[in-house]
């Protein structure tokens, strides 16, 4: 499988604050995701990244909140706005290749932000 | 609703002991379904998945899964563990009416002792 990195790799930020994260992929692909892992949870899907579009957010998540952007078939941003405490969390970009024949993600190594 | 359940939160092994976690899902159309691993300190990966034809699936480092449809399980099994099994194991879903969208089991943390 291709390489995903995320930066930044871990971050400890301050109340009120924002943070942005960015997934970079070393190939084209069809869809990129964003993915919140809180703390002993399992993950959740945050949006879908769409390229040259607005991201579409899943139940509970809002482009206020976290804004997506994805300017190319390779790399996508996600920003965590006027953070609380409550957003501590690991982020996760996945990414489904267009070479593949079956819809299959792949996984970053995750982007781990704790809010003070 | 779509949901995956991992009724084993925590299971302990020896080393050479056999595994099955087990993976329930609620979703009665067609479905797409995969097992990641979570090693300690590194990012998620596939083990295996399972999209069509033979319902036994063979996946990396010895690990298969069996779908029984009439279930709705996906059970991972490995018929001896390596203390380099230790790790958090996710089962997961998408509908192939809702493609690309992932819902993921609450995990189950593999230890091994050596």
């Amino acid at each position: 499988s291709a390489v995903i990195s995320q930066k930044p790799s871990r971050d400890i930020c301050q109340r009120g604050t924002s943070l942005t994260i960015q997934c970079q992929v070393d190939s084209q692909v069809t869809m990129m995701f964003w993915y919140r892992q809180q703390p002993g949870q399992s993950l959740t899907l945050i949006a879908t990244a769409n390229q040259g579009s607005e991201a579409t957010y899943e139940s509970g998540f809002v482009i206020d909140k976290f804004p997506i952007s994805r300017p190319n078939l390779t790399f996508s941003t996600l920003t965590v706005s006027n953070m609380s405490p409550e957003d501590s969390s690991i982020y996760l970009c996945s990414v489904e290749y267009r070479r593949e024949p079956q819809e299959t993600q792949y996984f970053g190594p995750g982007t781990r932000l704790l809010v003070l | 609703a779509q949901s995956v359940s991992q009724h084993n939160h925590h299971v302990i092994l020896s080393e050479a002991a056999s595994l099955e976690l087990g993976c329930n899902y609620s979703y009665g159309g067609t479905v797409n379904l995969f097992w990641y691993v979570q090693y300690p300190g590194q990012h998620l990966q596939l083990l295996l998945k399972y999209f069509s034809g033979d319902p036994l699936v063979k996946g990396i480092k010895g690990f298969e899964a069996e779908f029984i449809k009439s279930k709705f399980s996906f059970n991972l099994r490995k018929p001896s563990v390596q203390w380099s099994d230790t790790a958090e194991y996710f089962c997961a879903v998408t509908a192939y009416s809702s493609a690309s969208k992932i819902i993921f089991g609450s995990g189950t943390r593999l230890s091994i002792r050596p």
